[in-house]
């Protein structure tokens, strides 16, 4: 079976504190995600990775920045926490494949999540 | 980009009962996912279907692409179908899922 695994489930830290979130998957996926889950907001995506050291924004980028070193590892950074950064964050894998003129992509696989909490 | 809506934002039930949920999207799709999110947090997929119709247990799932639109089943439910469903969509040149704001269902015993 396809595990993502979240490095915390819960975590509170103090406003100006650098976070690092970390996610591992155990599928050789070469897709990985971050997306942030607020309450009436569903879920936004805030950085993905398609491969190794490679990283594009997603729609809320700002205060955050990312780190692909390595294949199964994702790992989202928060520089200096602030206190509209808790929130519930969702670290997501999945395959994709060149079919020549198109991209495709295999299911979504996400983590349990990691819920922060900036005080 | 892609518009993604579900509906209803909100469902309750009762044990056994039947529903319908709805994804409707702006633009044609590659694919199309649904996901359970239990009380807990934890996002499971429930379905891949970009077009067909598939089938799980007491889950089934239809996508309708020329019309825009997927509709998850669920049938007999029971208590532990609670929780928050999202469907997600790619489309165009994205392999990026975007998701649906979600369907809160509460299954009362």
């Amino acid at each position: 079976d396809v595990k993502v695994t979240q490095s915390s489930r819960y975590l509170v830290k103090r406003t100006g504190e650098k976070v690092f979130l970390e996610c591992v998957q155990d599928m050789d996926h070469e897709n990985m995600f971050w997306y942030r889950q607020d309450p009436g907001l569903g879920l936004r995506l805030i950085y993905f990775s398609y491969d190794v050291k490679m990283k594009e924004k997603g729609d809320i980028p700002e205060g955050y920045s990312v780190s692909r070193e390595k294949k199964e590892r994702f790992s989202l950074i928060l520089e200096s926490a602030s206190t509209n950064q808790t929130s519930m964050y969702l670290c997501a894998s999945s395959f994709y494949w060149d079919r020549g003129q198109v991209l495709d992509t295999g299911e979504l696989f996400f983590g349990e999540g990691s819920r922060l909490t900036v005080l | 980009g892609i518009q993604v809506e579900q509906s209803p934002p909100d469902l309750i039930l009762q044990e056994g009962a039947n529903s319908t949920l709805r994804c409707n999207f702006s633009d044609s799709v590659n694919n199309l996912q649904w996901f359970h999110q239990n009380p807990w947090g934890q996002l499971i997929n429930l379905f891949y279907i970009p077009s067909g119709t598939k089938q799980n247990g007491r889950l089934s799932a239809t996508t309708v692409a020329t019309e825009r639109y997927s509709l998850l089943y669920i049938s007999s439910s029971q208590t532990t179908d609670s929780g928050v469903y999202f469907c997600a969509v790619e489309s165009g040149g994205s392999y990026i899922p975007t998701f649906g704001r979600g369907t809160s269902l509460i299954v009362h015993p």
